[in-house]
């Protein structure tokens, strides 16, 4: 069964500072997709990144940047020079085996990240 | 309309009681998905459609029921509502495997 284990319950950092988020997860699947989600105060929930099981390239987007390792099944979530606007709770989810699964989502326990000015 | 739209925004409902959860998308994504989120617990998946007509069990299912009639409409039924149902649900559509996930604005839901 897949799980997706995200360990940091809250952080709380002062603006302009770097944070990482951690995820880590479990599959038995080769093909499988990692997902992060946004949840701001208002409680929707925001997509930023989907990345597959065979492309372990880092990306950056903006202040956001993402690390992906299969050898440790992690998928780790750095804000770079946080801003109050980025306090929210984060979600790391995995979808396995999509083509028989079709996009299930399994959802870490999320981590609520405080940004004070 | 655009996008997934859920229905009622919020709901007292004594226990026992019957209760739809409506969910609607106009995207046309043949996969549509239920969600329970609980604090400490993320979310987790209640049923699920992959396409219109057929429909699944996710990891808490027990207590509810869903339809799937047509493309667009999903709803959640407690048929008989219990105190631990009270949580946020969040009804989700994707067009493909794989792809991510379209959330509504989510149904927050106090069974007393």
């Amino acid at each position: 069964a897949q799980k997706v284990t995200q360990a940091q319950t809250e952080i709380s950092v002062v603006e302009k500072e770097d944070v990482t988020l951690d995820c880590v997860y479990e599959t038995r699947d080769t093909t499988y997709y990692l997902f992060w989600y946004k949840q701001p105060p208002s409680g929707e929930l925001v997509f930023l990144i989907r990345r597959n099981s065979f492309d372990e390239q880092n990306e950056i987007s903006g202040r956001y940047s993402w690390n992906f390792q299969k050898s440790t099944s992690s998928f780790n979530f750095t804000i770079t020079a946080s801003q109050v606007v980025d306090s929210a709770v984060y979600f790391c989810a995995l979808s396995e085996a999509p083509e028989t699964s079709g996009s299930r989502l399994t959802f870490g326990e999320g981590t609520q990240l405080t940004v004070n000015p | 309309i655009a996008g997934i739209t859920q229905a009622p925004t919020s709901q007292i409902l004594a226990a026992g009681r019957r209760m739809t959860l409506r969910c609607t998308q106009d995207m046309r994504h043949n996969a549509m998905y239920w969600y329970r989120q609980d604090l400490g617990l993320g979310l987790r998946l209640i049923h699920y459609s992959n396409t219109a007509g057929t429909t699944g069990k996710g990891e808490v299912p027990d207590g509810y029921s869903v339809s799937r009639a047509n493309t667009d409409d999903f709803p959640l039924t407690l048929a008989s509502a219990v105190p631990s149902q009270t949580s946020v649900y969040f009804c989700a559509s994707s067009e493909e495997r794989g792809e991510k996930l379209f959330f509504g604005s989510g149904t927050q839901l106090s069974v007393l």
